[in-house]
């Protein structure tokens, strides 16, 4: 299985502030396709994970644009360019180039 | 719009069974691969299965193989998980959620105890 490694493992960010989140795999998620199925997550206290980023870049249905991913091969990051107070909880990276999808381990974002 | 809603959790023995379910509305279910992911109580993320539009293909994560089953019911829009030989360690929230290589839609989650 491809392991997902998420780095930090928690993030104090000051209201306003940038945060920038790494997620590095254990293997190229580029597909023999060319996508790249990488994929970020917010997970909400006391909700179930909502999508926000998929394929590395491109933003789902209604996420702000202060959320944007980039990356390719192994290396991947999530930066949010203003955090708000709606942004805290978990987030997860994701790969689904095999069919056993694995997460990254999580990282906790809250505010200072 | 998308809605994903799991039944079926509780609390069971060691070695017990259990069977969760995934009603989906708002949307064509019979479309979609769907997906069960799981997370013990304060840990991450875990995949657990995956299911095919037809059900003629699936995917089973190692720390579940052999003891769980994943089918679908494309006439009731229902996705189904029947666990088996349950452990403690399979306590969880288990959620489904629709998959399109990502998980685009989650439902709320059932929680699985399995204690003694």
């Amino acid at each position: 299985d491809i392991v997902m490694t998420q780095t930090p493992l928690s993030l104090s960010v000051t209201p306003g502030q940038p945060a920038s989140i790494s997620c590095k795999s254990s293997q190229s998620l580029l597909q023999s396709d060319g996508n790249t199925y990488l994929y970020w997550y917010l997970q909400k206290p006391g909700q179930p994970p909502q999508l926000l980023i998929y394929e590395v870049s491109k933003r789902f249905s209604g996420v702000p644009d202060r959320f944007s991913g980039s990356g390719s091969g192994t290396d991947f990051t999530l930066k949010i360019s203003r955090v708000e107070p709606e942004d805290v909880g978990v987030y997860y990276c994701m790969q689904s180039t095999q069919p056993q999808l694995t997460f990254g381990g999580g990282t906790k974002v809250d505010l200072k | 719009q998308v809605q994903l809603v799991e039944s079926g959790g509780g609390l069971v023995k060691p070695g017990g069974s259990l069977r969760l379910s995934c009603t989906a509305s708002g949307f064509t279910f019979s479309d979609f691969y769907m997906s069960w992911i799981r997370q013990a109580p304060g840990k991450g993320l875990e995949w657990v299965s995956r299911i095919s539009k037809s059900g003629d293909s699936i995917y089973y994560a190692d720390s579940v193989k052999g003891r769980f089953t994943v089918s679908r019911d494309n006439a009731k829009n229902s996705l189904y998980l029947q666990m088996n030989s349950l452990r403690a360690e399979d306590t969880a929230v288990y959620y489904c959620a629709r998959y399109v290589a990502a998980l685009d839609y989650w439902g709320q989650g059932a929680l699985v105890t399995v204690s003694s």
